[in-house]
């Protein structure tokens, strides 16, 4: 296992349209996490998930972005009716919950909205 | 909510020179800290990370510390390298926690 992957890398899109993004955490990191980055800021949380289950969503995360992670392994960010302050970077991230090791992020999909 | 803030935003120094990074957060509780570098346009890379039990951690060239009363971490970065030059970030999560929170960063810029 070679860490956590994000695809795709980057995506454009028109104003409006339906994106969505892909994760895929560390085989054994139970909690999977999503943040959200804009330009000379830090990351903000969106959502976190613990095996299958969603278990917190930051207000961030408005009624247009639904995430899921079905089996409990990789998981899945779309965004509805994009808008152009939807462009930001995704980054996914991944850890163990039975002890606290640190977060393992992936590269992050670059997303801009035209 | 958390708050979490690195000084300075920007930082340019010669190469060779050693350089001490600040991060402070508003909640003095028990906290697990996490240092990354990110480099333009990429991901996270973890550089060190210390748990609520630990007060320093080092890796290298790298060491960072953890004052939990103050609510306060440190990066010390020795004997700089052009290499470094990238936006370093800090961030914080409580114990039991379910996320992390992030700093703004300081843009390191290594001068050759």
């Amino acid at each position: 296992d070679t860490g956590v992957s994000q695809d795709p890398r980057h995506k454009i899109t028109k104003r409006g349209q339906n994106v969505t993004f892909r994760c895929d955490p560390i085989s054994e990191h139970n909690r999977l996490y999503w943040y959200r980055q804009t330009l000379g800021q830090g990351p903000e949380f969106l959502t976190y998930f613990q095996n299958e289950a969603q278990l917190e969503k930051s207000r961030l995360l408005s009624d247009r972005f639904s995430a899921e992670r079905p089996k409990g392994s990789f998981s899945t960010l779309e965004i509805q009716r994009t808008e152009q302050g939807d462009s930001a970077m995704y980054l996914c991230a991944s850890s163990l919950l039975t002890e606290w090791n640190g977060y393992t992020f992936g590269s992050g999909t670059r997303l801009t909205v035209v | 909510k958390q708050e979490v803030t690195q000084i300075p935003a920007a930082l340019s120094v010669p190469e060779g020179e050693n350089l001490v990074l600040n991060c402070s957060f508003t909640d003095s509780a028990i906290y697990n800290l996490q240092w990354f570098r990110q480099d333009p346009g990429k991901g996270l890379t973890s550089l060190l990370l210390i748990q609520s039990s630990q007060r320093e951690q080092t890796s290298g060239r790298l060491n960072a510390s953890l004052d939990k009363s103050s609510g306060r971490s440190t990066l010390y970065i020795a004997a700089s390298q052009p290499g470094d030059s990238a936006t370093y970030l800090c961030a914080a999560a409580k114990t039991g926690a379910n996320n992390l929170f992030f700093g703004t960063g300081t843009r390191l810029t290594v001068i050759p």
